[in-house]
Parts: C-alpha cells; sequence; structure tokens
C-alpha cells in the first residue's frame, strides 16, 4: 500500500529564508508527483506536476525535484514570503491496478513565513 | 476557463440524515475524484469515475455512494450520517484517464450534529 510522508510537519521561517520541503513515498509504481497548497479552510492549488520519467520542475520561485527510484521528492521555495504561509501537500498518483487514477497524499507541512 | 465547481459549500445536518454533494468538472474534463479531508485522518480517496464509470473505490463503508452523468457532472451521496463524516469533501478533475494533473474545487463543508 502506497505510503507517502512529508518532511517537516511544520516550519516557521523569516521572510526571504529559502526554504525545503521533503516528500517519501513507499510505492515507485506512480504515474506523477503534484505539490498541491492549501489555505485555511480552502481547497487545494496544484502547484507543480512532475511526471514519473522527469528529474524537476520549476515555476517561478518554486523547484520540485523527483527520485523515483530512491522514492523522493523536494520542494523548493526561494526568497520566501509572508504570501507563501499555507499548507504544502505532496501526492503521488497511482499507476496500476487498484492504485490507477487515485492520488496519495502526505500530511501535509504546514508553513509560516513571518514578516 | 471555470474551475471546478462544488455546491454547497457548507452544509450542516444531524445524524441519521442523508446529504447529497454535488461536483461541476473543468469544462472536457471526464475525470472525477472525491476525497475526504479531516483533522485526523487527512486527505484520503473515496472514489473516481471516468465517464460515468466507477474505477475506483476507497476504503470507505457504503453508506458513501457516488455517480457520474453523461455531462461528467458527478455527485456523491452518504447516508445514515455519523459525527465522524463532518469532514471537507473535495471533488477533482483531470483531461486524461490516468497520470493527469488533477485540479481540486473549493470543497464541501459538511458537519454533522
Amino acid at each position: 500500500k502506497q505510503e507517502v510522508t512529508q518532511i517537516p510537519a511544520a516550519l516557521s521561517v523569516p521572510e526571504g529564508e529559502n526554504l525545503v520541503l521533503n516528500c517519501s513515498f513507499t510505492d515507485s509504481a506512480i504515474y506523477n508527483l503534484q505539490w498541491f497548497r492549501q489555505d485555511p479552510g480552502k481547497g487545494l492549488t496544484s502547484l507543480l506536476l512532475i511526471q514519473s520519467s522527469q528529474r524537476e520542475q520549476t515555476s517561478g520561485r518554486l523547484n520540485a525535484s523527483l527520485d523515483k527510484s530512491s522514492g523522493r521528492s523536494t520542494l523548493y521555495i526561494a526568497a520566501s514570503q509572508p504570501g507563501d504561509s499555507a499548507t504544502y501537500l505532496c501526492a503521488v498518483s497511482g499507476a496500476r491496478g487498484s492504485t490507477l487514477g487515485r492520488l496519495y497524499f502526505g500530511r501535509g507541512t504546514q508553513l509560516t513565513v513571518w514578516p | 476557463k471555470a474551475g471546478v465547481t462544488q455546491t454547497p459549500r457548507y452544509l450542516i445536518k444531524t445524524r441519521g440524515q442523508q446529504v447529497t454533494l454535488s461536483c461541476s468538472p473543468i469544462s472536457g474534463h471526464r475525470s472525477v475524484s472525491w476525497y475526504q479531508q479531516t483533522p485526523g485522518q487527512g486527505l484520503q480517496f473515496l472514489f473516481e469515475y471516468f465517464s460515468e464509470t466507477q474505477r475506483n473505490k476507497g476504503n470507505f463503508p457504503g453508506r458513501f455512494s457516488g455517480r457520474q452523468f453523461s455531462n461528467s457532472r458527478s455527485e456523491m451521496n452518504v447516508s445514515t450520517l455519523e459525527l465522524g463524516d463532518s469532514a471537507l469533501y473535495l471533488c477533482a478533475s483531470s483531461f486524461l484517464k490516468s497520470g493527469g494533473p488533477q485540479f481540486f474545487g473549493p470543497g464541501t463543508r459538511l458537519t454533522v450534529l
């Protein structure tokens, strides 16, 4: 059964710092890995998607890497801002049998960036 | 292009009642998935539909059911509500049958009293 773990569970940093959020998963049979952002009481906003054949994706100040063989991904946030405060969720997409079409989520990293 | 919409946004019910939640995917998307989010369990997969067929179902009791219509809109139903069903219910849509990015709606906040 696919299990996704995110470390750290919470992070509080001053504005301007560069951050690394970690995600690990137990089954390497995935279609892709997606990073989401969730603001309190809201839905999920997709940040980056990395296909299983890719190593990294970049969008603005965000960079996500994927090492499928070791079951790890990192989300790098450059020059953090207070507006980045949110919960960041990592999810992998199942690629076989009963896992097809479903996302497996970690518990998230709650990020607070203070001015 | 409009995003995923979910109605209603908030719902308060009492134990034993039933509830129906609705999800309209992004235009052109044929895959719709449902997830339950609670503080204790995080995000858990309920079911996934593609072209009106349920392709996959999570580990939830039979009180949780769903369906998808020919226009790709989806509904989920929960019968005989329990206090533990209080949660944020999220719907996601995708263009591809498998492996494509999933886009989430704002969710329906269900409170069971």
